[in-house]
C-alpha cells in the first residue's frame, strides 16, 4: 500500500459527460502528479501540483483540468468526454516534487461508452 | 522515434534465470526511474537513479549517463516477478523535476 488513495476505482460514463477523479496523497507529501495510461499511448504525464499551485503541465487536453486543495488532495476534472478518454488515470505523490521517488495510487479506470 | 525506448517488449524466462531489461533515452535527464506494474494495474516505484548503480534485494539498476542507457537486472527470477517493467526519464530541471517521460514497458513472464 503506497499510502496514496484514489476514488473511484472504476467509472463508466457516456460521451459528452463530465467526471471528477479524486486523489489523496501520502501523509506529508506536498506534490501531486496526474498520469493517463491508455492502450495506444501508454503512460503520459498530465499535470503536477505542488502545495496548491500548478507546477508543470504535460499532455493535458483543454477539456481536462485539475486542482489541488488546501488539504492537499487533488481532483482531475474531465469534461466533454470522448471514447478515446477511456484509460487508467493514476495519481502519484512525492514529498516536494523534485528528484525523488513518486508513490502511485491504485488508479481510476474510466470507461466512456 | 520515442524519447524513451525499452527492449525487449516481451520477455519470457524460466524461474531462476538472470534477466536484463534495457532502456535508452534521447533526452537530457536529471534522473531515470524504474517502475513495476502488476497484472492488476498497480504501479510501484523500484528505483530512481541519476548515476551509477542501485541494488534492492534481487533487483539491480544501472545507468550510464554518457551513453544514455539504463538496465534493470533481476537475479534468480521468480514467477512473482512477472509484471510490466517501465522506465521513465525525468527530463525536468529545477522546479519541473518529476514530470516523467515513459517507455512503453517490458512485459516479463517468469515460468516455474
Amino acid at each position: 500500500d503506497s499510502g496514496v488513495t484514489q476514488t473511484p476505482k472504476h467509472l463508466i460514463t457516456a460521451t459528452g459527460q463530465r467526471v471528477t477523479l479524486r486523489c489523496s496523497p501520502r501523509s506529508g507529501d506536498l506534490s501531486v502528479y496526474w498520469y493517463q495510461q491508455s492502450l495506444d499511448q501508454g503512460l503520459q504525464f498530465l499535470i503536477q501540483y505542488y502545495n496548491g499551485e500548478e507546477r508543470a503541465k504535460g499532455n493535458i487536453l483543454e477539456r481536462f483540468s485539475a486542482q489541488q486543495f488546501p488539504d492537499l488532495h487533488s481532483e482531475l476534472n474531465l469534461s466533454s468526454l470522448e471514447l478515446g478518454d477511456s484509460a487508467l488515470y493514476f495519481c502519484a505523490s512525492s514529498l516536494i516534487g523534485g528528484l525523488e521517488t513518486q508513490y502511485f495510487g491504485p488508479g481510476t479506470r474510466l470507461l466512456v461508452l | 522515434k520515442n524519447e524513451v525506448e525499452q527492449s525487449p517488449q516481451n520477455l519470457t524466462a524460466q524461474e531462476g534465470e538472470f534477466i536484463t531489461i534495457n532502456c535508452s533515452y534521447s533526452v537530457g535527464i536529471s534522473a531515470l526511474h524504474w517502475l513495476q506494474q502488476h497484472p492488476g494495474g498497480g504501479i510501484v516505484s523500484l528505483f530512481m537513479l541519476s548515476s551509477g548503480k542501485k541494488k534492492h534485494g534481487r533487483l539491480i539498476a544501472t545507468i550510464n549517463i554518457q551513453e544514455k542507457h539504463s538496465s534493470l537486472h533481476i537475479t534468480a527470477s521468480h514467477p512473482r516477478d512477472s509484471a510490466v517493467y517501465i522506465c521513465a526519464a525525468d527530463g525536468g530541471y529545477g522546479g519541473s523535476q518529476g514530470n516523467l517521460i515513459f517507455g512503453k514497458g517490458t512485459k516479463l513472464s517468469v515460468k516455474p
